[in-house]
């Protein structure tokens, strides 16, 4: 299976600042999504990271709040702008493989 | 979109019972159905899958069910252990995308 460094693993920021979330993994794959996950809830999809377009949005979620770029198969960053206390969450990154998904160890999102 | 309903929300069981998580989901085109075990702060892990081409399977004490017809899957731990406590989540999968179902906290009292 792949492996999947995810980072920072946790972060505090300030309302209003923007928020840098990068994804490595080991290996090509084709397919790498970015999942939120709100405290006390079940994991969202944010977006699918497409390399070398842009990134499709699930309903909900806009590329100015957060942008993801996916410039080669091994590698993709999601960004969370402009924030608010209501952004505060786990963000993990994700990856499938022969229809199993595996997952990055999260980003804890706090912000003030 | 895929809709994945998950019953119960919490489910409080005597360490050596049996524990039954159920979901339910809407899109026919779904076809692969994980489900994952949460610990307290760290990543969702997948424990057990099936697909839409089998009925059952089971690894040790926990078996998972289909049903296509009815659109209905099942988590079943038997002989459930303390550290057996966590969240778990069922989904659907459609086109690489997971749907998840809102999750059960799973409690085993000792």
């Amino acid at each position: 299976s792949a492996v999947i460094s995810q980072k920072p693993s946790r972060d505090i920021c300030q309302r209003g600042t923007s928020l840098t979330i990068q994804c490595q993994v080991d290996s090509q794959v084709t397919m790498m999504f970015w999942y939120r996950q709100q405290p006390g809830q079940s994991l969202t999809l944010i977006a699918t990271a497409n390399q070398g377009s842009e990134a499709t949005y699930e309903s909900g979620f806009v590329i100015d709040k957060f942008p993801i770029s996916r410039p080669n198969l091994t590698f993709s960053t999601l960004t969370v702008s402009n924030m608010s206390p209501e952004d505060s969450s786990i963000y993990l990154c994700s990856v499938a493989e022969n229809t199993e998904a595996f997952f990055g160890q999260g980003t804890r999102l706090t912000v003030v | 979109g895929e809709n994945v309903e998950q019953h119960p929300s919490t489910l409080s069981v005597q360490e050596g019972d049996s524990a039954v998580i159920k979901c339910t989901y809407s899109d026919s085109a779904s076809n692969y159905f994980p489900w994952y075990k949460q610990e307290l702060g760290k990543r969702p892990q997948l424990i057990i899958d099936i697909r839409s081409n089998v009925g059952e399977k089971k690894d040790q004490r926990i078996a998972v069910t289909l049903n296509k017809t009815a659109k209905h899957f099942s988590l079943h731990i038997t002989e459930t252990q303390p550290e057996d406590s966590a969240v778990y989540f069922c989904a659907a999968v459609n086109d690489y995308k997971l749907s998840f179902g809102a999750g059960t906290t799973v409690t085993v009292r000792a």
